[in-house]
């Protein structure tokens, strides 16, 4: 979906270095997401954000930080990567209205962790 | 948060009609139905949710009994394109409910 952009799409990185993935929406929701994927375990979630003041783990949040720097960007960070933490990570956002959760995603960023 | 079971994989040759099945047995009252598809190396899309009975629409078909505790989504006439993972999640009405995407269920079309 072309309204959920992910920068970069591929990175390679080597064990221990600082990394970034970020996302950028232009659908005017409240609430974004970070997912990993990995072969055979589906979408884990690891950071969801309800508002630019709201942060709140996932899952899986340990080796990660957000930010939410506006409505519209929300970004992740790897402070030391690690080798397990090779996975297709999604980004995602949602109304947040009183109604129902769809979630609408962005292409992935590819990440291997050397 | 209702737990899902769906069937790991399935195939389909093309042109055939594909139902993929989904049990919810701990479904409360105001969660929704709701059907994502996802493409190898693409994040998931919404193609459809419900509460009770029958929901269409353009991509695909979603039925659901009276005690709500299954769902079936069914997809008319696969074609190749079809091929993808679909996931089943309940979902509550309003708030925020962490939702759980599974590991789905991989369909493939066949010529």
């Amino acid at each position: 979906d072309a309204d959920v952009t992910q920068t970069p799409r591929n990175r390679i990185t080597k064990t221990g270095k600082r990394i970034m993935l970020e996302c950028s929406q232009t659908k005017g929701h409240d609430r974004m997401y970070w997912y990993r994927q990995d072969p055979g375990l589906g979408l884990r979630l690891i950071y969801y954000s309800f508002d630019v003041k709201d942060i709140n783990k996932g899952e899986i949040s340990d080796g990660y930080s957000v930010s939410r720097q506006a409505q519209a960007k929300f970004s992740l960070s790897l402070e030391s990567a690690i080798p397990n933490q090779t996975a297709l990570y999604f980004c995602a956002t949602s109304e947040g209205l009183a109604g129902l959760e769809t979630q609408y995603f962005g292409p992935g960023t590819r990440l291997l962790v050397l | 948060l209702a737990k899902t079971t769906q069937p790991i994989s399935m195939d389909s040759y093309e042109g055939q009609e594909v139902n993929i099945t989904c049990s919810h047995n701990n479904i409360a009252t105001n969660d929704y139905i709701t059907w994502y598809q996802q493409f190898p190396s693409q994040g998931p899309r919404f193609i459809i949710q419900g509460y009770k009975t029958k929901v269409t629409n353009e991509v695909a078909s979603l039925f659901i009994p009276a005690d709500r505790k299954s769902s079936t989504l069914s997809l008319p006439r696969v074609s190749l394109s079809d091929t993808a993972v679909y996931y089943c999640l309940v979902v509550a009405s309003g708030g925020y409910q962490k939702v759980t995407f599974g590991i789905g269920t991989k369909l493939q079309v066949i010529p």
